[in-house]
């Protein structure tokens, strides 16, 4: 069935440092809809990025990725880690067609000065 | 942007009882969601709605319920709550058209210890 896989439960950066977070997907569809949520400390999780083109960089708060069919990810990106951007991060796919997210386990991320 | 408001915030209840967990949406959306947080398993569905009157299964909905009575409420009832239940409750809403589809606008939270 349809997954999301993120590798990296626990990723720990000074700051300053590049970000890349992991993500790659299964889905039988051909046109999937790509998220990344994010959620900090006693807070909800809400949208950071989305993207349903293919190889086609989005940007949005610093973080940026692209969507690569051809290897089916989606990797989360920032040139520079503040410490702000401790935070859980989850990438989470709508498979073609469906109203439903698919969530993968999440990434910590801890920014350290 | 999306309010979602959820309550209680925190509960405790005892194996057995029954609890329900409560979602209410100012802004209209036709598509809600409750999800649970475990560490190490992320954000799971348990059931979602198109609409008042509706409800459908997630991928965990054993030993839940759920009822949409109007817009803008949705209810997660566990009758028989167990201590495998506790965790955080996430109710979401979403809107059916183009992309609001996708994006979900998360309420605050509701953590749940079952003794």
């Amino acid at each position: 069935g349809d997954s999301v896989t993120q590798t990296e439960g626990l990723v720990t950066l000074t700051e300053g440092l590049p970000v890349m977070l992991n993500c790659t997907y299964q889905t039988i569809y051909s046109n999937p809809f790509l998220f990344w949520y994010v959620q900090h400390l006693n807070e909800s999780p809400r949208l950071l990025l989305k993207s349903f083109t293919d190889n086609k960089r989005t940007e949005h708060q610093g973080f940026h990725a692209t969507l690569h069919k051809s290897s089916s990810s989606f990797h989360l990106q920032k040139s520079s880690a503040q410490l702000s951007d401790s935070a859980l991060y989850y990438c989470a796919q709508a498979p073609s067609g469906s109203w439903q997210l698919i969530f993968g386990s999440g990434t910590q991320l801890t920014v350290m000065p | 942007e999306a309010a979602v408001t959820q309550s209680p915030r925190n509960k405790v209840a005892v194996t057995g009882g029954k609890v329900t967990l409560s979602c209410n949406q100012t802004n209209n959306h036709n598509n809600m969601y409750w999800y649970r947080q475990d560490t190490g398993h992320g954000l799971r569905l348990i059931h979602y709605s198109y609409g008042a009157g509706s409800t459908e299964k997630g991928d965990i909905p054993d030993g839940y319920k759920a009822s949409r009575p109007s817009q803008e409420n949705f209810s997660l009832i566990l009758e028989l709550a167990t201590p495998s239940q506790t965790s955080v409750y996430f109710c979401a809403s979403g809107d059916a058209s183009g992309w609001g589809v996708y994006e979900q606008y998360f309420g605050p939270g509701t953590r749940l210890t079952v003794l």
